[in-house]
């Protein structure tokens, strides 16, 4: 069973234009989730962070908006850059350390 | 270092063979993480390390999997006996003290033949 899910795999979005990447889970003990980012060959990079005591946390471009009641988040990029294309995955903190990552949705931002 | 580094990038072992993934964390970091990622899928936990202690061994799919951090810094991941559905990329995190931000490696892509 699957407790963080990412429903979209794909997602194309015109350059300049707003990208929402979202984000659902099923065990409403995690308490902490962050966003990657990974680029074909790399390792997943560290992206943005939003604990459940807030609804939203904004650095930059990155907006990461949390709904607990809907078990839901999103990750709103805006302006979105042809550097953002990459795959995108959520990850929610279970216990003090593990994380649960999502499938990931490849995002790829058009010139 | 500047990052966590892993070796090797890319390895190719027969079935049956015992292989050896490496792991330097950076520098200071006291969290250890492995983790699987099968293609088309997120990474999922193995095992986590605080220091040298092996805090949780929960996600290792087999007896087959085994970790150590002897001395708190470099870990090893060792995999026994390969078989075909081992083949996945291998992640290696750290983190600091006190954060949940983990750092990850670049990866070493297993492929069982």
């Amino acid at each position: 069973d699957q407790q963080v899910k990412q429903n979209s795999p794909s997602l194309s979005v015109q350059e300049g234009r707003i990208s929402i990447l979202n984000c659902d889970y099923t065990n409403s003990m995690f308490d902490y989730f962050l966003w990657y980012k990974k680029y074909p060959a790399e390792g997943p990079t560290f992206l943005i962070s939003i604990s459940s005591i807030k609804d939203k946390n904004e650095d930059g471009r990155f907006t990461v908006f949390l709904n607990k009641s809907a078990k839901h988040l999103s990750l709103h990029i805006v302006p979105s850059q042809p550097g953002d294309s990459a795959v995108y995955f959520c990850a929610a903190l279970q216990g003090a350390q593990k994380l649960v990552f999502g499938q990931g949705t490849r995002l790829t931002i058009n010139p | 270092g500047a990052g966590v580094s892993q070796s090797p990038r890319y390895k190719v072992a027969k079935r049956g063979q015992d292989v050896a993934l490496r792991c330097d964390p950076i520098s200071g970091h006291v969290s250890l993480f492995w983790y699987q990622q099968a293609l088309g899928q997120g990474p999922e936990f193995l095992t986590y390390f605080q220091n040298e202690a092996q805090l949780d061994k929960s996600g290792l799919p087999s007896d087959r999997f085994f970790a150590e951090r002897p001395e708190g810094s470099v870990s090893t991941l060792k995999i026994q006996r390969t078989q075909q559905e081992d083949s996945a990329v291998y992640l290696c995190a750290s983190s600091a003290r006190g954060r949940y931000e983990a750092f990850f490696g670049q990866g070493t892509r297993l492929t069982v033949v």
